[in-house]
């Protein structure tokens, strides 16, 4: 079945690149995306990647698609205080009506 | 801003009451996707409606129920309301079959079931 994968947590100095990593399982999804979900808000799309490309690059924002391995990250650049918040990515199903299946979200942790 | 609403934001139930949550899409979507997400996980797709049609369904129980109206506008119903539906509602809209489908969402409905 269809299935997404993120680390939890990730913890890093203010400053400092944040790197979170998503696997998929659909060799079919045509685009992958990620959100960003504040304290008690709904899901901010951040970016999205179409499945022939391997990177993608918005400001601080880098993705990277290892589409053999179905490996999927995103990097910040320059962490700040305000990126804290929960990140999910998500893969679309082409073949049942454009169906979003999402990972479990990666709460990112900035230490000052 | 998305230009997705949902209303209400916040609602309490007690466990066997019907419970409706409502959705306005973004201007020019057709498409609304509702989601189901509990504390601590990612969202769970519990279906979508197209066309005032629903338009696929994930693994929910057929109370969970939904419209749609000619302003593309949407509701969920949910009857006979258990503990393990508190959770956060969440509703997008979307442009059904464009290359993207990228899902805008409202900032959702927080239901507490007691």
């Amino acid at each position: 079945g269809e299935d997404v994968e993120q680390s939890l947590f990730l913890s890093v100095r203010e400053g400092d690149s944040s790197v979170i990593n998503c696997t998929y399982t659909d060799s079919s999804s045509t685009y992958l995306y990620w959100y960003k979900q504040e304290p008690g808000a709904g899901l901010q799309l951040l970016t999205y990647i179409f499945s022939n490309m391997d990177m993608k690059q918005d400001q601080r924002l880098t993705v990277l698609l290892n589409k053999k391995d179905k490996h999927l990250s995103l990097r910040i650049a320059d962490t700040q205080t305000g990126d804290s918040a929960i990140y999910f990515c998500a893969e679309i199903l082409m073949d049942s009506n454009y169906q979003l299946i999402w990972g479990a979200g990666t709460k990112l942790i900035i230490k000052p | 801003e998305t230009g997705v609403t949902q209303s209400p934001t916040h609602l309490i139930k007690t466990r066997g009451q019907q419970v409706t949550l409502r959705c306005s899409s973004q201007s020019g979507h057709n498409t609304v996707s509702w989601y189901q997400q509990a504390l601590g996980q990612g969202p769970q797709f519990i279906f979508q409606y197209y066309r005032e049609e629903e338009n696929g369904r994930g693994n929910f129980p057929p109370r969970f129920s939904g419209l749609q109206f000619p302003n593309y506008s949407s509701e969920l119903n949910v009857n006979a309301l258990e503990l393990d539906d508190s959770a956060l509602y969440l509703c997008a809209s979307s442009t059904y079959g464009t290359d993207k489908n990228i899902q805008y969402f409202g900032a959702g409905t927080r239901l507490s079931v007691l």
